[in-house]
């Protein structure tokens, strides 16, 4: 089976850096990513890791540790649009994507 | 270039009653997905094709739900009688290839079932 944790809610302040942490365990592995979605909007992808290590996009960062079966999305710089869920999907085989709940960020001045 | 469109945007009916939604995928994408999403969770696959080809339906209740993909482009999901339950988000997505390439998302169609 698959699962996948990751915090419901996270609040940080206009300016500084937030770390949203994802655990998982599934059956295979071929990659995961991170999503972002708007309250109401559809999901839009964010970031994409298969090996280890740090991905680095601008002011998103993601690292992945496939041994640990852990992943973090780093936000720096937080604006206020970054107001939004943040979902870790893990991609066990070679078809789909496992999502997580998500994880919400408040973004506060 | 377009993004992936979806119809209606929301729908309300009463239980038991029939639905249909609509999905047109990126251009060129081989690739789509109809995905559920409860209120505050995360999206859960229903069915993904490959051209017109059903790759993965395990999740769909197919006592009630059903797909198609006639031509290979775009896709309707009807649901058939509406339960209670059924009210969400369903989001259509659509890829390149299979694998890990990256989902593309439309912006769904709200459902309210009364």
């Amino acid at each position: 089976g698959q699962n996948i944790d990751q915090p419901t809610e996270m609040t940080a302040t206009e300016g500084a850096i937030v770390q949203i942490n994802c655990t998982y365990q599934t059956s295979g592995f071929n990659g995961l990513f991170w999503y972002q979605q708007h309250a109401g909007e559809a999901p839009t992808f964010l970031s994409y890791n298969v090996l280890d290590g740090l991905e680095e996009k601008g002011r998103f960062s993601s690292f992945l540790s496939r041994s640990k079966g852990y992943s973090y999305l780093l936000l720096k710089e937080l604006q206020m649009k970054d107001s939004a869920s943040y979902l870790c999907a893990v991609s066990p085989g070679a078809n789909n994507l496992f999502f997580g709940t998500g994880t919400r960020l408040t973004v506060i001045p | 270039e377009a993004g992936v469109a979806q119809s209606p945007r929301y729908k309300i009916i009463e239980k038991r009653q029939s639905v249909a939604f609509w999905c047109n995928p990126i251009s060129g994408h081989a690739t789509l997905y109809w995905y559920q999403q409860i209120l505050g969770q995360g999206p859960k696959l229903l069915i993904q094709f490959q051209n017109n080809g059903v790759v993965d339906d395990s999740q769909l209740p197919k006592d009630r739900f059903s797909a198609e993909r006639l031509k290979g482009v775009d896709s309707t999901l009807k649901i058939q009688p509406a339960k209670l339950e059924d009210s969400a988000v369903y989001l259509c997505a659509s890829s390149l290839l299979l694998n890990t390439d990256t989902q593309y998302f439309g912006p769904g169609t709200r459902l309210t079932v009364l």
